[in-house]
């Protein structure tokens, strides 16, 4: 069964410093793989998705996730972080780019000034 | 362009009444995926519904019933409300199934 993990709950990054994101999933095939974004009060932004090819993608807002399959790993990156960046982020896996897509826990990002 | 509606923006209901959110998809998108999104959790796949059918289906009990309406807007209907039906409940367009979907800002739903 597919299935995605967020390690951090929780992390705290000072502006201007780099950001690293941890998604671990689990999938019989070759995923679709997703990174949301969920600011209080809105809906779900895509920042970036993989499902082929280069295995470093970029996205908006400056951010990028690397997939590595033999760690079953997208995580996402930021080399410095803007206040407006702090929110809560969805890793995601599917089948396809909406269809029975399985969300992780989230990882809320606080930026200190 | 209004990307995708979702109404009423929070509803307060007693367990055991019934609810019917509402979701009206981004302009050009004729598919509607429905997920619940408890406190503190990702969201969950509940359905999604294409051509006024209900495609596929998440691990949700029978309670949970949608409808697609030929202008391709949608309805998610929850009966016999639990306190676990509490939630933030998000919609989503997309153009067909393999194009990227575009989510509303939610519905927060609390059951007392």
């Amino acid at each position: 069964a597919q299935s995605v993990t967020q390690p951090d709950i929780h992390i705290t990054v000072s502006e201007g410093a780099s950001l690293e994101l941890r998604c671990n999933y689990s999938y019989g095939a070759t995923p679709y793989l997703f990174w949301y974004v969920q600011s209080p009060g809105q809906g779900l932004q895509l920042l970036l998705k993989y499902f082929s090819g280069d295995t470093l993608v970029q996205g908006i807002k400056g951010f990028e996730a690397e997939f590595k399959r033999s760690q079953s790993s997208f995580n996402l990156r930021k080399p410095s972080v803007h206040w407006s960046d702090a929110a809560e982020y969805f890793c995601a896996v599917g089948p396809n780019n909406n269809n029975d897509m399985r969300f992780g826990a989230g990882t809320r990002l606080t930026v200190k000034p | 362009d209004a990307g995708v509606t979702q109404s009423p923006t929070h509803l307060i209901k007693t367990r055991g009444q019934q609810v019917t959110l509402r979701c009206s998809p981004k302009s050009g998108h004729d598919t509607v995926s429905w997920y619940q999104q408890a406190l503190g959790q990702g969201p969950q796949f509940i359905f999604q519904y294409y051509e006024e059918e209900e495609r596929q289906r998440g691990n949700f009990p029978d309670r949970f019933s949608g409808h697609q309406f030929p202008n391709y807007s949608s309805e998610l209907n929850v009966n016999a409300l639990l306190l676990g039906d509490s939630a933030l409940y998000l919609c989503a367009s997309s153009f067909g199934s393999d194009y990227e979907q575009y989510f509303g800002p939610g519905t927060r739903l609390t059951v007392t």
